[in-house]
């Protein structure tokens, strides 16, 4: 079985500056994707960027890169030029490449405050 | 076009009460999900449904929760007997496709409260 950790519950971060957030997992596969989703209090889950594990290159999306360190099984996200809008519960997730259709494996979230 | 669509919003029970939360997918997805997200946690997967096959129920906590796809289509998570544990927010996601190239489209999901 797969799990994901999500070691912040909660960080603040001033607008327009730079915020990291950690996440660890821990699998025995070999291919998988993660995953990072934002969660506003609309509770409606937005992905906000993915990263295939057979690939080196960081995926990055505007403002948003990761931090993928497969050999470590970590996979952080980094949101630059923070914007109030960016405010939510962030969730990484991990999913397997093979068998369990979409299935998502979520950390416990980080609480993310932007601050004017 | 409209996305997933989840009802009722937000659904106050007694303890004890069944409880039918209900999910409209996109239309044209094949794949439907229910995860269920209590207070402060993380999502918890609980059922998957693709096409025709029959679902992976793997996730459900116990036999008080059923759920059904109806048609390939909507789908209706049911909760017997409800206990104050049940208590969460329960979200519903479609995909178009079975894979990880085919990404999750969830809805704003049910807050279900047990008293």
């Amino acid at each position: 079985a797969q799990t994901v950790t999500q070691s912040q519950p909660e960080m603040s971060v001033q607008e327009a500056e730079t915020v990291t957030l950690s996440c660890t997992y821990d699998t025995s596969e070999s291919n998988y994707y993660l995953f990072w989703y934002k969660q506003p209090p609309s509770r409606q889950m937005i992905l906000v960027i993915r990263q295939e594990a057979y690939k080196q290159q960081n995926a990055t999306e505007n403002r948003f890169s990761v931090n993928f360190q497969k050999a470590a099984k970590s996979f952080s996200l980094k949101i630059s030029d923070s914007q109030l809008g960016d405010t939510a519960m962030y969730f990484c997730a991990f999913m397997k490449q093979q068998g369990a259709g979409n299935m998502l494996t979520f950390g416990g979230g980080t609480r993310l405050m932007v601050k004017p | 076009g409209a996305g997933v669509s989840q009802s009722p919003s937000n659904k106050v029970t007694e303890k004890g009460k069944d409880v039918e939360l209900r999910c409209d997918p996109i239309s044209g997805h094949t794949a439907l999900y229910w995860y269920r997200q209590s207070l402060g946690q993380g999502l918890e997967f609980l059922i998957y449904f693709q096409g025709n096959s029959a679902p992976d129920k793997s996730g459900l906590p116990s036999d008080r929760f059923s759920a059904e796809r109806t048609g390939g289509s909507v789908s209706t998570l049911t909760i017997q007997r409800t206990q104050q544990e049940d208590s969460a927010v329960y979200l519903c996601a479609s995909s178009l496709a079975w894979g990880p190239n085919s990404p999750l489209h969830f809805g704003n999901g049910t807050r279900l409260t047990v008293t």
